[in-house]
């Protein structure tokens, strides 16, 4: 099955800095790239998505870009605030005639006023 | 609000104990996950069905059972409990087209005392 792998498992930057998570997947059949934000003691909430027809996916300050040679995806979050503070998960889904999706491990991010 | 309920929200019962948590999906949505969040181990997928039928299957022990019923909402049913048992549990559901936002409940924290 799929397996994603999730880097830094913890991140600390300061208020206004850049802050990027990084993924990696096993499965080139993989075509579907949602990241996910978790804050203490909440359900985790899709923040951005990506399919695998596109490189990169822009939304405010946070932007998520895809290399499907290198089956690697990242989250890139600028001018980064307290409240990005929460844990980050990426995931990867394929599609055949359902989706399943598997999550990496997490990145907790800091975001230190 | 995900439009997603899970009950009970905390659990709190004894080794050896079964529980059951419950999951009433958005309206409309077919296919339902469940996910055990601990605290190193991320969102650890554990099974899926959609319409009714089981779809997919990670890493759910033989001590764990789910399904789904005709009104779509799902169970999960954990027998013989143990210590490593107590996580968070999440029940997610999609609309199930091709690779779409899946939506998390809140989650139900059990513990095994």
């Amino acid at each position: 099955g799929e397996n994603v792998e999730q880097h830094p498992s913890t991140l600390s930057v300061q208020e206004g800095d850049s802050a990027v998570i990084k993924c990696t997947y096993s499965d080139s059949a993989s075509n579907y790239f949602p990241w996910y934000k978790q804050e203490l003691g909440k359900r985790p909430q899709l923040i951005i998505d990506i399919r695998s027809n596109v490189g990169e996916k822009k939304d405010q300050r946070i932007a998520v870009t895809l290399n499907k040679t290198a089956k690697h995806f990242s989250l890139h979050i600028t001018e980064t605030q307290p409240e990005d503070s929460a844990v980050y998960f990426c995931a990867a889904s394929i599609w055949s005639g359902y989706s399943t999706l598997t999550f990496g491990k997490g990145t907790m991010l800091l975001v230190s006023p | 609000d995900s439009g997603v309920t899970q009950t009970p929200k905390h659990l709190i019962t004894a080794t050896g104990q079964r529980v059951t948590l419950r999951c009433s999906p958005r309206s409309g949505d077919l296919s339902v996950y469940w996910y055990q969040q601990s605290l190193d181990q991320g969102l650890q997928f554990l099974i899926q069905y959609y319409n009714g039928e089981e779809r997919a299957k990670g890493n759910i022990l033989e001590r764990f059972s789910a399904q789904q019923f005709p009104d779509l909402h799902s169970e999960l049913n954990l027998s013989s409990l143990e210590l490593g048992d107590s996580a968070l549990y999440f029940c997610a559901s999609s609309v199930e087209s091709a690779n779409t936002e899946a939506f998390f409940g809140q989650g139900t924290r059990l513990t095994v005392v």
